[in-house]
């Protein structure tokens, strides 16, 4: 079973439209994240919730909306896409406080192109 | 916000080589982390090194952190081609939260010639 899930794999999308990528963890983790990587690979946290509670919401325009419905699931919504918006989303996960002392699960990514 | 900095941007080396990659880091941390990413994939956690730690092993990868250069570094002895991939160090960020928040770096990219 694979750890930590995210579909879909590939998105191809024009401007202006809405999209969601979702992602679940199978591993009894309280705290779920989404990163950005742009095409130089730089990894860029975006949100964090820990129990459906946004923990870490980073300086992201309010077209990204996150939606935790529980602490195995965290899902998210893009409004309006714009061409600056494609790069490879990675959910992950880690317990809660001890994230940063027992590391991350990462998702295997959601490449998102907008054209 | 703090952030790790690796240091060759790029490696190649030949199968059987070790490669070292350096991080630098800005501000006081916890624990600094390495992660490997292979073409296509998500992040694989390597090794969490705590800052009262100086050193590291895990298999073929050691990892050392010099608190007081801010600086941590990732050998991989005898390389092999499956070692090709790009290497981020990570470091804790507080901020202004209780929570974790780890912040990466812009990785080194590993290329292992058989």
């Amino acid at each position: 079973d694979t750890a930590v899930s995210q579909t879909p794999k590939y998105l191809v999308t024009q401007m202006g439209n809405d999209k969601s990528i979702k992602c679940e963890q199978n591993l009894g983790h309280d705290t779920m994240y989404w990163y950005k990587q742009d095409s130089k690979k730089f990894l860029k946290i975006m949100f964090s919730y820990n129990n459906k509670e946004l923990i870490i919401n980073e300086t992201v325009p309010n077209r990204f909306s996150p939606k935790s419905p529980d602490k195995a699931h965290l899902n998210l919504h893009i409004n309006s896409l714009e061409l600056g918006d494609s790069a490879v989303y990675f959910c992950a996960s880690s317990q809660r406080g001890v994230g940063a002392n027992y590391g991350y699960t990462f998702g295997s990514g959601t490449r998102l192109t907008v054209v | 916000s703090q952030q790790g900095e690796e240091d060759p941007q790029a490696l190649s080396i030949q199968e059987g080589e070790n490669a070292t990659m350096n991080c630098s880091y800005k501000t006081s941390i916890n624990n600094l982390q390495w992660y490997r990413q292979n073409s296509g994939r998500g992040l694989v956690h390597l090794i969490l090194i705590r800052s009262n730690e100086r050193e590291k092993h895990s298999g073929r990868l050691r990892v050392t952190l010099d608190t007081s250069k801010k600086s941590s570094s990732l050998l991989i002895t005898a390389s092999r081609a499956a070692d090709t991939a790009s290497y981020f160090c990570a470091t804790d960020d507080r901020g202004k939260t209780s929570y974790d928040k780890v912040i990466f770096g812009p990785g080194t990219s590993l290329s292992v010639i058989p």
